[in-house]
């Protein structure tokens, strides 16, 4: 079954604490995504990446990091600088052409301990 | 302005309404547009891609105005099962290149 997988669900952090969040695909998608969405409010983009190896700075980018290695991994990084991490997290994947959707995995929510 | 700016809503209906949301864009090379709805505490889905000469699934229809810049999705015979919120996202096609641009969300509540 091809599709988008987050892991964890939920995920709590520490002060000081960076944690990573996974993002697997199997669509054979060049482009992956990173939102945050905060209660009530809409998607915001963290980091994108079109290709392996590159990746790019959305709005938000500044406490967070990711990698490309894999076409398939797009894993986000929260590091101690992102001082209200608590928010849920989407990953997205797309398809080449203008005219491809994004289709997003299920999210994981991170709070703060 | 915003690049998308959709109806500020909540909306809220009775069952078997017909309802309809608005969604306008400010970029005019803007190439490409969706509708998603998302449930509480879900992902974003995709309902319906939008296509210049309108289309339609079921008792949903997507309209756009390139002239105007906007998008509509009409929805008929509102069910229960349609309560969430809609977004509107645009593909801007600009430097980004693939990035998209969603709108805040409408909220529907269809009741019984």
């Amino acid at each position: 079954d091809g599709g988008i997988t987050q892991s964890p669900k939920y995920l709590f952090r520490k002060e000081g604490q960076n944690v990573t969040l996974s993002c697997e695909q199997n669509l054979n998608h060049d482009a992956m995504y990173w939102y945050r969405q905060d209660p009530g409010q809409g998607l915001r983009l963290i980091y994108y990446s079109q290709i392996v190896n590159d990746f790019q700075k959305g709005d938000i980018a500044e406490g967070y990091s990711v990698s490309r290695e894999k076409k398939e991994s797009f894993p986000l990084t929260v590091t101690s600088a992102q001082k209200n991490p608590t928010a849920f997290y989407l990953c997205a994947s797309r398809d080449r052409g203008f005219d491809q959707p994004q289709h997003f995995g299920d999210g994981t929510r991170l709070s703060i301990l | 302005r915003k690049e998308v700016e959709q109806d500020p809503g909540p909306f809220n209906v009775p069952e078997g309404a017909t309802v309809a949301f608005n969604c306008t864009y400010s970029n005019s090379a803007s190439q490409s547009f969706f509708w998603y709805r998302q449930d509480c505490r879900k992902e974003p889905k995709l309902l319906m891609s939008v296509y210049s000469s309108g289309n339609e699934d079921g008792r949903f229809t997507a309209q756009l105005n390139r002239a105007s810049q906007y998008i509509s999705l009409l929805i008929r015979d509102s069910k229960l099962s349609d309560s969430a919120t809609y977004l509107c996202v645009v593909n801007p096609r600009d430097n980004y290149g693939q990035n998209f641009v969603f709108g805040p969300g409408t909220r529907l509540s269809v009741l019984p």
